[in-house]
């Protein structure tokens, strides 16, 4: 079964509208990375946040990490039309190993 | 930069046949992985290669083997097809940053 699984599988807001997506693990980490993947491409890094860091930003992202509880929020505030795509949280453990969620769909309409 | 370079993009097989995905990346890293995503679904780790000559198992590696060429490149081999490796097969490469970059990804069908 896959590391980390996230909720809701979709998610569908107003342009404008702050989108929250949530991301449980299993195992300890090193660090915690979200990807983003536009329909039929590769994936894209947007964030990473470290096991002794509780709450990271960059520009419209807030990403919070809770070891305690073994999850992660994706916070997109004023979402916007180009923010359509999937969200993906990813686990990076002791081994190398990066182990993919299985992703949130977001569509934000216009 | 081309980053991480995956061919074919496209490749349709039969069951039973055997092919070979290529990965390449300029980058300079030392880690590349293999993934399969399934539609509607998130990545799984298929193998990856933490440094030049060293491969290991990653969650769903039945079926395939991987060779790390060299620094730069890393293939993936099915030895005889199945319609159940019908997937997007995406390689990625890591350096000490520890973000992951991707290639685009080759759309495989087994019939």
């Amino acid at each position: 079964s896959q590391q980390g699984e996230e909720d809701p599988q979709a998610l569908s807001i107003q342009e404008g509208e702050n989108a929250t997506m949530n991301c449980s693990y299993k195992t300890s980490i090193n660090n915690l990375q979200w990807y983003r993947q536009n329909s039929g491409r590769g994936l894209v890094h947007l964030i990473l946040i470290r096991s002794n860091e509780r709450e990271k930003h960059s520009g419209r992202l807030r990403v919070t990490l809770d070891t305690s509880k073994k999850s992660s929020s994706l916070l997109i505030t004023a979402s916007r039309a180009a923010d359509t795509a999937s969200y993906f949280c990813a686990t990076d453990g002791s081994s190398y190993k990066l182990i993919f969620g299985s992703g949130t769909r977001l569509l934000v309409r216009p | 930069n081309a980053g991480v370079t995956q061919t074919p993009k496209f490749q349709v097989l039969k069951t039973g046949q055997s092919m070979t995905l290529q990965c390449a990346q300029d980058m300079n890293h030392n880690s590349m992985y293999w993934y399969r995503q399934d539609p509607g679904m998130g990545l799984r780790l298929i193998y990856y290669s933490a440094s030049e000559g060293t491969t290991d198992k990653g969650e769903v590696p039945n079926g395939y083997n991987v060779s790390r060429l060299n620094k730069r490149e890393f293939s993936l081999r099915l030895e005889s097809a199945a319609p159940s490796q019908t997937s997007v097969y995406f390689c990625a490469s890591r350096g000490l940053g520890e973000k992951l970059f991707f290639g685009s990804g080759t759309q495989l069908s087994v019939l």
